[in-house]
Order: C-alpha cells, then structure tokens, then sequence
C-alpha cells in the first residue's frame, strides 16, 4: 500500500529565508510523487512531480525537490520564501501501473511567512 | 481550455435535504475523483470513476452518492444531509497514468446546518 507522512503540520518562516516541507513516503512500487499547493480559500495547484527522470525535480515558483529512494523522502525546498509563499502544502503519491491512478495526500503543512 | 469546473462554489444545506455538487471538465479526461477536505486531514477521497458508466467508491462513500453518464460530468450527490458532511469538495481528473497528477476544481463549501 502507498502511503505520504508530511512530518510537520506547521511550518514558520521569515521572509528571504530558506524553506523546508518533509515529506517521507512507503510505496510497495516505483512511485510517482507530487507537490500541490494550495492558497486560502483555493482549489489546489501541482508545483511539482517526479515520475521517475531526474531525482531532482524543479517546480514553479522557484520550488524544488529531490528523491531519495534510500531515505524514501520527497522533502520540497526553496532558496528564499516569499510572502506569497504562505499556504498549505500537500505532498501526494502515486503507484503507476494500478488500474485506477488515484493518488494519496498527506495531511498537509501549513507555512506561514513571516515579514 | 476551462478545465474542471464545480458549481456552486458555496452551498448551506439544512439537515436531511438533498444536493447534488456538479463537477464538468473539458479535457477529455477518462478518470474522475471526488475528495473531501476538512481540517488537518487532508483530502479523502469519496468516489471515482475511470470512465463514463464506471464508477467505485474511495475511502468514505457512506452518504454519497455518483454517476458517470458522460465523460465530461461527475455528479455528486447527497441525499438526507448531515453536520458530518459539513467539508469542502473537490472534484479532479486526469488522463489516466499515475505520473499525470490530476486537475482540481475549485472546490464547493458546504455546511449542513
């Protein structure tokens, strides 16, 4: 079974610093792995996926984030925060291959940008 | 292209009423999904479907309802409303194939009062 564990609810940073959202995953296959983000009172959005090419995966809005099979993580980064920065983040999984492609959120964490 | 749309977007129903959430995508999309959100829980997800006149239940179906007739519509369905079913909705799609992810709607707020 596939499963996402998103390692921190809340996440605070200042602006111009860098930030980091854990997300470690368990997938009995090769997995596909997202990042979606969503902004208050928005439908949510993909920033990034891995889909088994590079293990560093580069997203919008400066976002990145790197697989590392031997630590089964998919932690997101990026240099700098950004006030518009500030919303839920979602870290999702997918087993290719299964007949019904649904895909498996974590619980969400919360950055908040501080000035 | 307008992609996945829900309607309405907020919605307050009294307990033992009757809605349906309509979802509509544009994209030709085989697979469609209902999720729930609600706070600290992430999304879970409600139905699916993998094609018009295909349908199956996810995670938590009790007291919902689906039908596929379309490609292009997924309408979901409450029929006797309750507190419980107080979330927001969103429905999604995608082509088919893990790697794709999927396009959201922007989600229907409902409260049953």
């Amino acid at each position: 079974a596939q499963s996402v564990t998103q390692l921190d609810s809340h996440v605070s940073v200042s602006e111009g610093t860098p930030v980091l959202l854990r997300c470690n995953y368990s997938s009995s296959y090769s997995p596909s792995l997202f990042w979606y983000v969503q902004h208050p009172n928005k439908g949510l959005q993909l920033l990034l996926k891995y889909t088994s090419a590079a293990t560093l995966v580069k997203g919008i809005n400066g976002f990145e984030a790197e697989f590392k099979k031997s630590e089964t993580s998919f932690h997101l980064t990026k240099p700098s925060a950004h006030m518009s920065d500030a919303a839920e983040y979602f870290c999702v999984v997918s087993a290719p291959g299964g007949a019904t492609n649904k895909l498996i959120f974590g619980t969400g964490t919360l950055l908040a940008v501080q000035p | 292209n307008a992609g996945v749309t829900q309607t309405p977007k907020f919605r307050i129903l009294k307990i033992g009423q009757s809605m349906t959430l309509q979802c509509t995508q544009d994209m030709n999309h085989n697979y469609m999904y209902w999720y729930r959100q609600d706070p600290g829980m992430g999304l879970k997800l409600i139905y699916y479907s993998v094609g018009a006149g295909i349908t199956d239940k996810g995670e938590v179906p009790n007291g919902y309802n689906v039908s596929r007739s379309t490609t292009e519509d997924f309408p979901l369905r409450l029929e006797l409303a309750a507190p419980s079913q107080t979330s927001v909705y969103f429905c999604a799609s995608t082509p088919g194939g893990g790697h794709y992810g999927y396009t959201f709607g922007s989600g229907t707020r409902l409260t049953v009062v």
